[in-house]
């Protein structure tokens, strides 16, 4: 078991559908991410809240938007999505701000099918 | 820019030794290693900042030599439960964000 909780485990849904992903940690962490991993790749970072700011979005698209409600919850919220992002959706956090000399937990992430 | 990892598979058998390479073409801060086994989250292992320094966890140990922009995973004495995905993770700047490699599959046998 890890400490950063990912629900749903599974999350099946149409194109027209809207969903939300949920990440919750009580370590006190300063930092929270969303990764998207597909099958035999490495995760691929999607946004990061540093202090409860949005402060990296890598260039992803509109359809995916992040929220941070407080410290503990990071919430990814899912609109018109396509088939091809289908994929693991990991959160992880950090005890600071960022990465830099300070180890990532994972959840064990939420396996989405979009049909 | 992906980090490239070496080899992309490897096969032990229980007892046997690995090395895992990791290398940049862009000047690193730090390195980080992580497994993940098949349908888990990513466990960390273990942080390299500049410095060359190595470090050692159990029979796992790496380095990082910062002028080759590289670093080596080294796995002794494997056990079957070091069977898993590893990937490296660099960063290029205090504060960037880790990208990670294409990831090396390592499965142990008995």
């Amino acid at each position: 078991d890890t400490e950063v909780t990912q629900t749903p485990k599974h999350l099946v849904m149409g194109m027209t559908n809207k969903k939300s992903l949920k990440c919750e940690q009580h370590m006190g962490h300063r930092a929270m991410y969303w990764y998207k991993q597909k099958a035999k790749k490495p995760p691929e970072l999607m946004f990061v809240y540093s202090y409860e700011k949005l402060s990296i979005n890598e260039s992803v698209p509109s359809r995916f938007s992040p929220e941070c409600p407080n410290s503990s919850l990071l919430n990814l919220h899912l609109h018109a999505l396509q088939p091809e992002d289908s994929a693991l959706y990991l959160c992880a956090s950090t005890p600071v701000g960022s990465s830099y000399n300070s180890p990532l937990h994972f959840g064990n992430g939420t396996r989405l099918t979009v049909t | 820019q992906q980090p490239v990892q070496s080899p992309q598979a490897v096969i032990l058998r229980e007892g046997e030794d690995a090395v895992i390479n990791c290398s940049s073409s862009k000047a690193l801060y730090s390195v980080h290693w992580y497994r993940q086994k098949h349908g888990e989250a990513p466990i960390f292992l273990m942080i390299l900042l500049k410095g060359g320094e190595q470090k050692g966890h159990d029979k796992i140990s790496a380095s990082f030599n910062e002028k080759k922009q590289q670093s080596s995973l080294y796995l002794t004495a494997s056990q079957l439960s070091y069977s898993g995905t590893y990937f490296c993770g660099t960063e290029k700047g205090a504060g960037n964000m880790l990208t990670f490699g294409g990831g090396t599959r390592l499965m142990v046998k008995p």
